[in-house]
């Protein structure tokens, strides 16, 4: 199916785990991007990406690795988890730039940081 | 100063009235505004964005735009109950490459 789907839904983990969600679309978008949701803060970027082999940090960056080696995938990995990572990820694509066209969400992914 | 601004809410509506959120922006250069509307439990979905001053209506939504105040507004008319979520603005900050969101406005529309 089309679209832009995140794996897991839900996760729980240890502090110190290292922990990747999968972010996958299939329109071939330039851009995308991973975004954290916490109560009262909003979105918060994380990490995005213009095109392949092309990473750059967001707002929040510290204690997350971001590749993306193909258009159509753009994994996020906590190396070593803590509790304030205990969030909601959202991926996100885009055609263009986000800030000129619009973002395509992914269903997001839960994680819990015991 | 938060790069976006938004009431924080809980705004709460009797259903049929107009709800009305409001946005403050902090970088002049600033071109593109968006509102997101996202359900309890989902992800965010675009419902307007404006990119001139002035209102741009879509059915029963009108975003409204003032680059000199630096502010921009949503009006929900004829608010129904499938309305209640949170909506998010976003705004393009001119020095980067994606939207800043601000913390989002819940909105509850009373049967």
């Amino acid at each position: 199916d089309a679209g832009i789907t995140q794996s897991p839904r839900y996760k729980i983990t240890e502090t110190g785990r290292q922990v990747t969600l999968m972010c996958h679309q299939t329109w071939s978008h330039s851009y995308m991007f991973w975004y954290r949701q916490d109560l009262g803060h909003g979105l918060r970027l994380i990490y995005y990406s213009a095109a392949a082999d092309i990473t750059d940090k967001g707002e929040v960056p510290d204690g997350y690795v971001v590749s993306r080696s193909k258009t159509e995938n753009f994994p996020l990995t906590l190396e070593s988890a803590t509790r304030s990572q205990t969030s909601v990820y959202f991926c996100a694509s885009a055609r263009d730039g986000s800030n000129t066209g619009e973002l395509f969400f992914g269903e997001g992914s839960r994680l819990t940081v015991l | 100063q938060k790069e976006v601004e938004q009431n924080s809410g809980p705004l709460s509506v009797p259903e049929g009235a107009i709800a009305s959120l409001n946005c403050t922006y902090s970088d002049q250069g600033s071109q593109s505004f968006f509102w997101y509307r996202q359900y309890s439990g989902k992800s965010p979905e675009l419902i307007m964005f404006i990119y001139s001053n002035g209102d741009k209506e879509d059915g029963r939504f009108t975003a409204q735009l003032n680059k000199a105040s630096q502010y921009v507004s949503l009006l929900i008319r004829d608010s129904q109950p499938s309305d209640s979520a949170t909506y998010l603005c976003a705004v393009n900050i001119d020095y980067k490459l994606s939207l800043s969101f601000g913390a989002g406005t819940t909105v509850t529309v009373r049967a």
